[in-house]
């Protein structure tokens, strides 16, 4: 167990919906990070939260928005969903506001199927 | 192109077998190297990382990379099938941002 929780597991939604994951860090994790995993592309990362700031963007699209709130937790916002944004998304968490030596800790993440 | 190539596999292996996994990688700027493994339904955990060029063990792991030829490589001795799993390689650049980078991931299964 990593630590770090993620909801929902699963979540089956239809076109242009909106949903929401959540993401509670480990304990002490002051970073959050986003990623997205397809059998395609891999996992790619979306987007970096140290401390409640955004501290870097990646392939994150316009549709998609995220924060994180005090208590250290974040969730991100899916919205107008199409078919392509299928794809399991992971947050991952770590003490720092980088990672000096790459180790991230990955919750189990939630498996979005848009139909 | 991707800065980080990695043959998606699957990857069938004996018991008993040494497995070889590789990737390539394009970005010099990149400094360290990890393995996660993530086994179905699960989220990535990191297996080893190692910094510049060289080897790394650990028990019956051994990771290995060349920065002059952009290859970074995984070896298992006397794979179990509880090694059956998907193993992402991962690499941090230096300086700057320090973003993960991941390659694809191989699926390698190891049958008893």
């Amino acid at each position: 167990d990593s630590g770090v929780t993620q909801t929902p597991k699963h979540l089956i939604t239809a076109t242009g919906q909106r949903v929401t994951l959540r993401c509670s860090p480990r304990s002490g994790d002051l970073s959050v990070y986003w990623y997205q995993q397809s059998l395609d592309q891999g996992l790619q990362f979306l987007i970096h939260y140290y401390n409640g700031e955004e501290r870097a963007k990646g392939n994150i699209l316009e549709r998609f928005s995220a924060q994180q709130f005090p208590d250290l937790h974040s969730e991100l916002n899916l919205s107008s969903l199409e078919l392509g944004d299928s794809a399991l998304y992971f947050c991952a968490s770590s003490v720092w506001q980088g990672t000096n030596t790459g180790e991230l800790f990955f919750g189990e993440g939630s498996r979005l199927t848009v139909l | 192109q991707k800065e980080v190539e990695q043959d998606p596999g699957p990857l069938s292996v004996p018991e008993g077998a040494i497995v070889s996994l590789n990737c390539t990688y394009s970005n010099s700027a990149f400094q360290y190297f990890m393995w996660y493994r993530q086994y179905s339904r699960k989220g990535p955990e990191l297996l080893m990382y190692t910094y510049s060029s060289g080897n790394k063990e650990d028990g019956r792991f051994t990771a290995q990379v060349d920065k002059s030829s952009k290859y970074i490589s995984l070896f298992i001795r006397d794979s179990q099938p509880s090694d059956s799993a998907t193993y992402l390689c991962a690499a941090l650049n230096s300086g700057g941002y320090q973003k993960v980078t991941f390659g694809i991931g191989t699926k390698l299964q190891v049958i008893p």
